[in-house]
């Protein structure tokens, strides 16, 4: 079946860390592929997306790349700030209908 | 820039009751999807709507039913709200059918079943 599979959280890192939340698919066709991000209290805003394989997708100092090959779609980011302290939730939409899967979220909690 | 909101961020409603979750987008799009979100276990899909008055069951249907008389509106029923109906709902919406797009998502409505 089709799934997407997360990184399990929570994950903490001092501000100005790298970070890396690791993400793969399952999937039948040729996906697109997207983070979304919630911050606390509110609901899921679209941080970035790739729609066909070796695309990056960029926003905010966050990216991602769209590896066919590894079926994967790991989030990256170089140095990352209190604001950044959210869920993020990596999903795949099969381009049938619209409809998506998304993972169980992976919190991040970034400390000065 | 489009927005979906729904009616409540918080309710609070007693076991046997019917719950209404309404969300509306202004943004024109075709489709409209229901979600709810656990710890652990993301967001799973309830019901989605590719039109008015049309409806489709997503991986967890029971206990729910969907309205959409309006293209803009898209009403969650709880016909019968249980305890383990307790969960934050999220409505989202996305242009049309076939096309990849993103989907927006309102705020969330926290609801407790008591």
């Amino acid at each position: 079946g089709n799934s997407v599979t997360q990184m399990e959280g929570p994950v903490t890192l001092s501000e100005e860390a790298f970070l890396t939340i690791n993400c793969t698919y399952t999937a039948t066709g040729y996906p697109s592929l997207f983070w979304y991000v919630q911050y606390p209290g509110e609901g899921l805003q679209l941080l970035l997306k790739a729609t066909k394989a070796d695309d990056k997708g960029s926003n905010k100092g966050f990216e991602a790349t769209y590896r066919k090959e590894t079926t994967s779609f790991h989030l990256e980011k170089g140095s990352v700030q209190v604001s950044d302290s959210a869920v993020y939730f990596c999903a795949l939409d099969l381009n049938t209908g619209n409809q998506f899967y998304f993972g169980t979220g992976t919190s991040l909690t970034v400390i000065p | 820039d489009v927005k979906v909101t729904q009616s409540s961020r918080y309710l609070v409603k007693r076991t046997g009751e019917k719950v209404f979750l309404e969300c509306v987008q202004d943004m024109d799009h075709e489709n409209m999807f229901w979600y709810r979100q656990d710890p652990g276990l993301g967001l799973r899909l309830i019901y989605f709507s590719y039109d008015v008055k049309m409806k489709e069951k997503g991986d967890i249907p029971e206990g729910y039913s969907v309205s959409r008389e309006k293209k803009e509106r898209f009403s969650l029923i709880l016909e019968s709200a249980s305890t383990n109906q307790t969960s934050m709902y999220l409505c989202a919406s996305s242009l049309s059918i076939g096309v990849t797009d993103t989907q927006y998502f309102g705020p969330g409505t926290r609801l407790t079943v008591l």
